[in-house]
């Protein structure tokens, strides 16, 4: 069955600092790979995501991320994080041959000052 | 501007009362879903449609029922029969049906039973 792992639950960064959030998935095939950021009391917005081509994907507010097959990863990054990047971060994963995506169960950070 | 509005962002519920929230999209999309968050638990599938007059169940779909009879309306019922319904709920909407497309969030309402 589909999965997706976000091992860190909370994470503290200082502003300015360099970030890495880590996904892992398990699915036999390509996997459709999403990351949503979620700010307090609202919804989800897309931040990147990765369907084929590329393994190094661009996406909105300086994020990227990176498909790694042989580690069955999709980590996001951030070079340097601004005060309003603290949020809920989620990686989720569809597939082409059902119809549900699995989300990982967040992981929240925090930017000190 | 093109969107989903979830309605009420916050509703409050006796025990033993069925409520519906609403969700509607002016996207166009085919696809639709209902998802419940708890802290630490991440987003947990209660109902999706892919079309019109056709919905199927999720991971959580006891306790919840839906209905799909506009392409542009997907209201979520909260029966009594849902143990724990205080949560936050999500309504998403898909550009493509299956699961390769990215998925648009409403606010979100959050139920508390009292």
């Amino acid at each position: 069955a589909q999965s997706v792992t976000q091992p860190d639950i909370h994470i503290t960064v200082s502003e300015g600092a360099s970030l890495e959030l880590r996904c892992n998935y398990s699915y036999g095939a390509t996997p459709y790979l999403f990351w949503y950021v979620q700010s307090p009391g609202q919804g989800l917005q897309l931040l990147l995501k990765y369907f084929s081509g590329d393994t190094l994907v661009q996406g909105i507010k300086g994020f990227e991320a990176e498909f790694k097959r042989s580690q069955s990863s999709f980590n996001l990054r951030k070079p340097s994080v601004h005060w309003s990047d603290a949020a809920e971060y989620f990686c989720a994963v569809g597939t082409n041959t059902g119809n549900q995506f699995y989300f990982g169960t967040g992981t929240s950070l925090t930017v000190i000052p | 501007d093109g969107g989903i509005t979830q309605s009420p962002k916050y509703l409050f519920r006796k025990e033993g009362q069925n409520v519906t929230l609403s969700c509607e999209q002016n996207l166009n999309h085919d696809a639709m879903y209902w998802y419940r968050q708890d802290p630490g638990q991440g987003l947990r599938l209660i109902y999706y449609s892919q079309i019109v007059n056709d919905f199927q169940k999720g991971d959580i779909a006891e306790g919840y029922s839906v209905s799909r009879e506009k392409k542009e309306s997907f209201p979520l019922t909260v029966t009594s029969a849902q143990k724990n319904p205080t949560a936050f709920y999500l309504c998403a909407s898909s550009t493509r049906t299956g699961s390769t497309g990215e998925l648009f969030f409403g606010e979100g309402s959050r139920l508390t039973v009292l």
